[in-house]
């Protein structure tokens, strides 16, 4: 099976609070890429990072980090210091290979993280 | 550069009209793709277009679902007879590489209200 599991549906905290939001994916394919996007309230979807499956090399971007560990299929986002700002919803994403040499994305069910004044 | 875009951003019909979405992806990227977030749901596929090949239909939800792409470029989702179930965010996004590894860009959608 592929699939995207994102089991924290809601999280919420206080301001300056760190948080990780959890993604544990299954795939029986060896090349395959990992994405992280956020969809705040106005409800376009931002992409925030690509990862391919032979990079396990974590990702740090200002307030943002990434945790890639193929042993455990998981890419968890953490958000340090969080701010009211943060406040979106964040999907996980999985792209594999699919009919006619093309790839399809498989989508988490998403986290809606609150960050609370 | 422009992002993709897409129009009407709020669309209100009667049940039973048709309706047509449109997507204009950024320039040069040679993907396209329709997805439909139903309220507080996570993305649903619909249908991904990729340079002049057949497109991937495997995500429509029934044969009132149809889209076209003309000259590789602008996208036209099509859903006639509408019923209230229906209503969503219709998201469209593109992407530049013809294995579709790169990074799906979207649009900021089209909110679709079937009375």
């Amino acid at each position: 099976a592929q699939k995207v599991t994102q089991a924290q549906t809601e999280i919420s905290v206080v301001e300056k609070e760190d948080v990780t939001l959890d993604c544990v994916y299954e795939t029986r394919d060896t090349t395959y890429y990992l994405f992280w996007y956020k969809q705040p309230p106005s409800g376009e979807l931002v992409f925030l990072i690509r990862r391919n499956s032979f990079d396990e090399q974590n990702e740090i971007s200002g307030r943002y980090s990434w945790n890639f560990q193929k042993s455990t299929s998981s890419f968890n986002f953490t958000i340090t210091a969080s701010q009211v700002v943060d406040s979106a919803v964040y999907f996980c994403a999985l792209s594999v290979p699919n009919a006619g040499n093309n790839r399809k994305l498989i989508w988490g069910l998403g986290t809606s993280l609150a960050v609370n004044p | 550069g422009a992002g993709v875009s897409q129009s009407p951003s709020n669309k209100v019909t009667e049940k039973g009209k048709d309706v047509e979405l449109r997507c204009d992806p950024i320039s040069g990227h040679t993907a396209l793709y329709w997805y439909r977030q139903s309220l507080g749901q996570g993305l649903e596929f619909l249908i991904y277009f990729q340079g002049n090949s057949a497109p991937d239909k495997s995500g429509l939800p029934s044969d009132r679902f149809s889209a076209e792409r003309t000259g590789g470029s602008v996208s036209t989702l099509t859903i006639q007879r509408t019923q209230q179930e229906d209503s969503a965010v219709y998201l469209c996004a593109s992407s530049s590489r013809r294995f579709s590894t790169d990074t799906q860009y979207f649009g900021p959608g089209t909110r679709l209200t079937v009375l």
